[in-house]
């Protein structure tokens, strides 16, 4: 199984709501990856999950709280977004975050409206 | 990590080889250049990386110049289903996947 899939696919949240983005490997990769795109802009890297302990974070927002339960599932926890979060939401997953074959593969992403 | 230049997009023949360049003039020693592409409303996908000898796998080929100034991405024949943007990425071993802006690819029929 060489897939990453996230739910949901699409996601339309108010302001005020709280929502969870989920993501999931079966490759038994041990680094994971939040990445937020914006229309017609490449990827930009939010946060880095290595065995299940966040090692990176790019200045994201606290409204974004990343949580990896295990080593096979990543959310990513929505709460008083504003309009200009809406993005597609981009999960990724390699063997380490590491090694100089890091080939991350990528899930199909869940677009997000902020109304 | 080293900074790369692309053209913004390009067109190629269906069943012609689709040649796509990347400058990396300031790439380091250590670092290597990774191909990632995008096809529309799908996560990017891996294709090819190298250090600074050419690479070949079932997806494309990856030529480095001497220097390792720049490089070139070759899908030798390319197919409608390869219309995607080519995102062309340096990175130090362990380091950040940074993606640029990328070279978006239109194969026409």
């Amino acid at each position: 199984d060489t897939e990453v899939t996230q739910t949901p696919k699409h996601l339309v949240m108010g302001m005020t709501n709280k929502k969870s983005l989920k993501c999931e490997q079966h490759m038994g990769h041990r680094a994971m990856y939040w990445y937020k795109q914006k229309a017609k802009k490449p990827p930009e890297l939010m946060f880095v999950y290595s065995y299940e302990k966040l090692s990176i974070n790019e200045s994201v927002p606290s409204r974004f709280s990343p949580e990896c339960p295990n080593s096979s599932l990543l959310n990513l926890h929505l709460h008083a977004l504003q309009p200009e979060d809406s993005a597609l939401y981009l999960c990724a997953s390699s063997q380490e975050s590491g090694r100089e074959t890091n080939e991350q593969f990528f899930g199909p992403g869940t677009r997000l409206t902020v109304l | 990590d080293a900074k790369t230049t692309q053209p913004t997009s390009m067109d190629c023949a269906e069943g012609r080889a689709a040649n796509l360049p990347c400058n990396h003039s300031t790439i380091s020693g250590n670092e290597y250049v990774y191909w990632y592409r995008q096809i529309h409303s799908q996560g990017p996908q891996y294709i090819i990386h190298g250090l600074k000898n050419n690479e070949t796998n079932e997806m494309a080929s990856l030529i480095i110049t001497e220097d390792r100034k720049s490089s070139t991405l070759i899908l030798p024949h390319a197919t409608l289903r390869d219309t995607a943007v080519y995102y062309c990425i340096v990175r130090a071993f362990g380091g950040k996947l940074i993606f640029g802006q990328g070279t978006e690819l239109s194969v026409k029929p």
